[in-house]
């Protein structure tokens, strides 16, 4: 059974970072895509980063040139690297092979 | 970018009952492999997403059969043969032909 345990969220203010992890098991991380998802507070889903097996990577326009995706093959984990971080980062951030979710972290960016 | 529209954006529903959502796409979603990437979710309150449909008509593992999905090009549709309480939340489509987008998402609720 695949599972996927996200961690890393918390309270940043304006402008600072975060690094966010999904571990995986049941499941090699690089084996397929994996993506990253997040849902505003009452609001609908957002697409943010896509890591494929072969290690390119995709990002929304909302996000490009502040976050990162990686993975850590040996510990079997996708990151998400967020810098530059604002208010309307806030969310819950999702990791996601397409049919297996995690349960999400909060992250709030808030002064 | 594509931009995914999915209609109605509130669905009351007998129990019972059908339930049609549609989802139409700003562009072609056959991708050049000849696959169409269009995904159906379902959301609960306080729940990570579940993935129903996966190429637009592929019922995922455990996924009740009075769920299906159908459509072609731009145009797509969810429907539910006969609604149960289970149902209610909210549902999305994604496109995953032009890297990700998802719809604005339809909450279907109970009458």
């Amino acid at each position: 059974e695949v599972q996927l345990v996200e961690s890393g969220g918390g309270l940043v203010q304006p402008g600072g970072s975060l690094r966010l992890s999904c571990a995986a098991s049941g499941f090699i991380v690089s084996s397929s895509y994996m993506i990253w998802v997040r849902q505003a507070p009452g609001k609908g889903l957002e697409w943010v980063s896509v890591i494929y097996s072969g290690g390119n990577t995709y990002y929304a326009d909302s996000v490009k040139g502040r976050f990162t995706i990686s993975r850590d093959n040996s510990k079997n984990t996708l990151y998400l690297q967020m810098t530059s971080l604002r208010v309307e980062d806030t969310a819950v951030y999702y990791c996601t092979t397409g049919v297996s979710w995690g349960q999400g972290t909060l992250v709030t960016v808030s002064s | 970018d594509v931009v995914m529209t999915q209609s109605p954006l509130s669905l009351p529903v007998t129990l019972g009952q059908p339930a049609s959502i549609s989802c139409r796409s700003s562009q072609s979603l056959v991708y050049s492999d000849g696959n169409t990437y269009l995904s159906w979710f379902h959301q609960r309150p306080g729940q990570s997403p579940r993935r129903l449909i996966y190429k637009v008509s592929k019922r995922d593992s455990g996924v009740p059969d009075r769920f299906s999905g159908s459509g072609s090009g731009t145009d797509f549709t969810l429907k539910i043969s006969r609604v149960e309480a289970e149902d209610v939340g909210v549902y999305y489509c994604m496109q995953g032909s032009h890297l990700y987008t998802f719809g604005q998402g339809t909450k279907l609720e109970i009458k």
